[in-house]
């Protein structure tokens, strides 16, 4: 099956600087690459996901970046803010509703004002 | 009532008692999920249910049961557990077919006695 590991575990920057979550992922079948955000006594939210027939995705500050060959995929944030404060989850999976999300071990991201 | 939906939110439980978890989403979809989040494993597909059919189980103690009377609605019953039960039970939906996003409830957190 499906194995994903993500890295750092922890991270910490000062406000406005950029960060960096990287994901590698086992399984050359998955195409389907969300990220999640769950902020403390909330459940995981959805920020930004990618699929393998693009490289690249952008929304405002979040971006995510996919190489196939590598299997691996990364999520930045640029322009950090305190809000952004959160463990960040990477997950893959095939594109289709029957199958569940593989989920790596989160990231502990500490924005400093 | 919006999106993913859970009750209770926290849950004590003796060993010895029996307890449902309920989850509802609002969403028009027609795949759900259990997740469990603990310190351990911090985010791991319980079952997943499409078009209220059980497609997958990930090896989960009989000690859960899950339950999907319609597409709307998902439970989990519980029935003589153990402390190292005791986590964060998570619920999805999503659609089986396209776009295959999953969105989460802000979980239960169990705690077993």
């Amino acid at each position: 099956g499906e194995n994903v590991e993500q890295h750092p575990s922890t991270l910490s920057v000062q406000e406005g600087d950029s960060a960096v979550i990287k994901c590698t992922y086992s399984d050359s079948a998955s195409n389907y690459f969300p990220w999640y955000k769950q902020e403390l006594g909330k459940g995981p939210q959805l920020i930004i996901d990618i699929r393998s027939n693009v490289g690249e995705k952008k929304d405002q500050r979040i971006a995510v970046t996919l190489n196939k060959t590598a299997k691996h995929f990364s999520l930045h944030i640029t322009e950090t803010q305190p809000e952004d404060s959160a463990v960040y989850f990477c997950a893959a999976s095939l594109d289709t509703g029957r199958r569940a999300l593989t989920f790596g071990s989160g990231t502990r991201l500490q924005v400093q004002p | 009532e919006t999106g993913v939906t859970q009750t209770p939110r926290h849950l004590v439980m003796g060993m010895t008692n029996k307890k449902s978890l309920k989850c509802e989403q609002h969403l028009g979809h027609n795949a759900m999920y259990w997740y469990k989040q603990s310190a351990k494993k911090p985010l791991e597909l319980m079952f997943v249910y499409s078009l209220e059919e059980r497609v997958e189980n990930n090896s989960v103690p009989s000690r859960f049961s899950p339950e999907c009377p319609n597409s709307s609605h998902l439970f989990l019953h519980l029935h003589t557990l153990q402390p190292e039960d005791s986590a964060l039970y998570l619920c999805a939906s999503s659609q089986v077919r396209g776009p295959y996003e999953q969105y989460f409830g802000p979980g239960t957190r169990l705690t077993v006695t």
